[in-house]
């Protein structure tokens, strides 16, 4: 069975104080490795999609890298604003989504 | 532009009644459409996709179904809501590789 698992579920970070969330996935055959940025109360917002290991996307201060078994977010010099759930998703069949769980960033000024 | 709406924003409903929500795009013909929905701290889960008028999928059996009556309206209903169906309800439109969110209805059973 296709799984995603995400650590760590909280991340509390100072601002400027870089760091990396992981992003586990399991799945027969990808098609796509897939970031989302949500907000308290608002639908999810795409980011990136990685396709094959090696494979790196870049957004003002993220950074999403992809390897055969994983994916990672870095976030650089993080900023308030980048408070958010952070959540990535793998593409089991045609036309669907997997989602994991989320990371829940939370950059103190 | 492309624009996605959903209502109503809220909802409060006993257990047992009726559910509706309903989705409609604006700014895309034919697209794909997906119901997903979110338990507190738990991650989307998808419920129903569409791939056109007509067509639905359902990935999980449970009281919800899902209608598509038009090209860019996707419709969310139960018979009778259950407590478990609390939660986040998104809609979305777009492919596997780059979905677009709705605002979502936060549903409460109580």
């Amino acid at each position: 069975e296709d799984q995603v698992t995400q650590s760590p579920e909280a991340l509390r970070l100072q601002e400027g104080e870089s760091s990396s969330l992981n992003c586990s996935y399991t799945v027969s055959g990808l098609r796509g490795l897939f970031w989302y940025r949500q907000d308290p109360g608002k639908g999810p917002e795409f980011l990136f999609t990685l396709y094959s290991a090696g494979e790196e996307k870049e957004k003002e201060r993220l950074k999403a890298t992809l390897t055969k078994k994983e994916s990672f977010l870095h976030i650089t010099a993080p900023k308030p604003e980048d408070s958010a759930t952070y959540l990535c998703a793998v593409q089991p069949g045609p036309n669907k989504l997997s989602f994991g769980a989320g990371t829940t960033v939370t950059v103190r000024a | 532009s492309q624009t996605i709406h959903q209502w109503p924003a809220t909802l409060v409903q006993p257990v047992g009644s009726p559910l509706s929500l309903e989705c409609t795009v604006e700014g895309t013909s034919n697209p794909n459409l997906y119901w997903y929905r979110q338990a507190a701290g738990r991650g989307l889960q998808l419920l129903f996709y569409s791939v056109g008028i007509g067509q639905i999928s359902s990935e999980v059996p449970q009281n919800l179904s899902a209608s598509r009556p038009q090209d860019r309206q996707f419709i969310l209903s139960s018979k009778k809501l259950l407590l478990s169906d609390s939660g986040f309800y998104l809609c979305a439109w777009g492919s596997a590789y780059e979905q677009y969110f709705g605002p979502g209805t936060r549903l409460t059973v109580t």
